[in-house]
């Protein structure tokens, strides 16, 4: 099935510490988004990708970066992790004129 | 800015019965608008996609967009402990991407809780 998966599913790190992850798709979709969810805030958006030379800041993208390496392929980086940065992380993807989004099955990341 | 509302709940509502979730939007010109459904811990998930005035149905899920008033709304007939979740509305943003506008702007979502 076409489908949307993020690697790694659980990450413990440290303050300080860099972090990559990974979100790939096999829908053949050509956006792709990254949020973070924090209870009681709602999604909120990192980075998003229309093709491979797209790359665009959502709402919070301080202390992030991406990667689109590929039409399938779109890495988040958090270069210094911060214990604030603890989230879920989800990928979604998305493709047409429909607005559908497709969401991975997130990333809990937990900064010490 | 863009924004979305919800009420954040708790709606509780009994078996069998009708749930009823509300969510209303800022932007005027919005054109699309998505009902997910996510269940603790997990992501969300699609479940309904309304694009004009009306009612939309699927299933047990009715969508029900009214852009005059601004209003957006998801009832759930018989519903099943199985619904016991967050929904989470969300409306088109205002970046275009080949004529469609490309990212969503999300409430903050309604638990919804169904006793059996």
């Amino acid at each position: 099935d076409a489908d949307v998966t993020q690697t790694p599913r659980n990450r413990i790190t440290k303050t300080g510490k860099r972090i990559m992850l990974e979100c790939s798709q096999t829908k053949g979709h050509d956006r792709m988004y990254w949020y973070r969810q924090d209870p009681g805030l709602g999604l909120q958006l990192i980075y998003y990708s229309f093709d491979v030379k797209d790359i665009n800041k959502g709402e919070i993208s301080d202390g992030y970066s991406v990667s689109r390496q590929a039409q399938a392929k779109f890495s988040l980086s958090l270069e210094s992790a911060i214990p604030n940065q603890t989230a879920l992380y989800f990928c979604a993807t998305a493709s047409g004129s429909s607005n559908e989004q497709f969401f991975g099955p997130g990333t809990r990341l937990t900064v010490l | 800015q863009k924004e979305v509302e919800q009420n954040s709940g708790p709606l509780s509502v009994p078996e069998g019965a009708i749930a009823s979730l509300n969510c209303t939007y800022s932007d005027r010109v919005s054109q699309s608008f998505f009902w997910y459904r996510q269940y603790s811990g997990k992501s969300p998930e699609l479940i309904m996609s309304i694009y004009s005035n009306g009612d939309k149905e699927d299933g047990r899920f009715t969508a029900q967009l009214n852009k005059a008033s601004q209003y957006v709304s998801l009832l759930i007939r018989d519903s099943q402990p199985s619904d016991s979740a967050t929904y989470l509305c969300a409306v088109n943003g205002k970046v275009n991407y080949g004529g469609s506008q490309g990212n969503l702007i999300f409430g903050k979502g309604t638990k919804l809780s169904v006793k059996p």
